[in-house]
């Protein structure tokens, strides 16, 4: 069984400022994937960053960076040039390699964009 | 073009009643999923399937039946519905849950109210 814990409910940045959103997980599986998804008000779910365990690098999409540390079982998600539209519930989320069991998620963050 | 689609978006029934709610996926997935999100916003697996077959059933109700009458489609019925069944249930899909990377494509989400 896996669990994943975001440890921050609500977090508040300024706008164009950078932001930081905590993920730990824990599992018994060697490799698995880590995710980062977006749920805006409209209640869409958006992947926003994906990590291969296997992988040491860490995964960067445009304003989006992670910093995947294994040992640790740490997967914090870092917003570069916060824009509003960035103001939403981010659900860390973790899935073991070929597994069924589908997306294991942690409890959210709220993100607000101060302008 | 809509890639996982449901229906209805919003639903409003009576306690005790029966309702379905549908899901497609025009991706060409094997793998389709219900999640639930309660009220605090916690996103859990509920089912998955794999070419019109059950993979997982977590700890549900048997209230909860999936129905997947190709690997296109998976219906979610509920019967006898209860209070506690109010919550946003969404559908998502993946290429084959055996697949080297598992990304899962998420409906808008059907917001069950049961009054």
């Amino acid at each position: 069984a896996q669990t994943v814990t975001q440890s921050q409910p609500e977090m508040s940045v300024q706008e164009a400022e950078t932001v930081t959103l905590s993920c730990t997980y824990d599992t018994s599986e060697s490799d698995y994937y880590l995710f980062w998804y977006k749920q805006p008000p409209s209640r869409q779910m958006i992947l926003v960053i994906r990590q291969e365990a296997y992988k040491q690098q860490n995964a960067t999409e445009n304003r989006f960076s992670v910093n995947f540390q294994k040992a640790a079982k740490s997967f914090s998600l870092k917003i570069s040039d916060s824009q509003l539209g960035d103001a939403a519930m981010y659900f860390c989320a973790l899935i073991p390699r070929g597994g069924a069991d589908g997306l294991t998620f942690g409890k959210g963050t709220h993100l607000i964009i101060q302008p | 073009d809509t890639a996982v689609s449901q229906t209805p978006k919003y639903l409003v029934t009576q306690m005790g009643n029966d309702k379905s709610i549908k899901c497609e996926q025009n991706l060409g997935h094997d793998t389709m999923y219900w999640y639930k999100q309660d009220s605090k916003k916690f996103l859990k697996i509920m089912f998955s399937y794999n070419n019109k077959e059950l993979i997982i059933n977590e700890t549900v109700p048997n209230r909860f039946s999936p129905k997947s009458p190709d690997k296109a489609h998976l219906n979610l019925h509920i019967n006898s519905l209860e209070l506690g069944d109010s919550a946003v249930y969404f559908c998502a899909s993946s290429q084959d849950w055996t697949q080297q990377y598992n990304e899962q494509f998420f409906g808008p989400g059907t917001r069950l109210t049961v009054l």
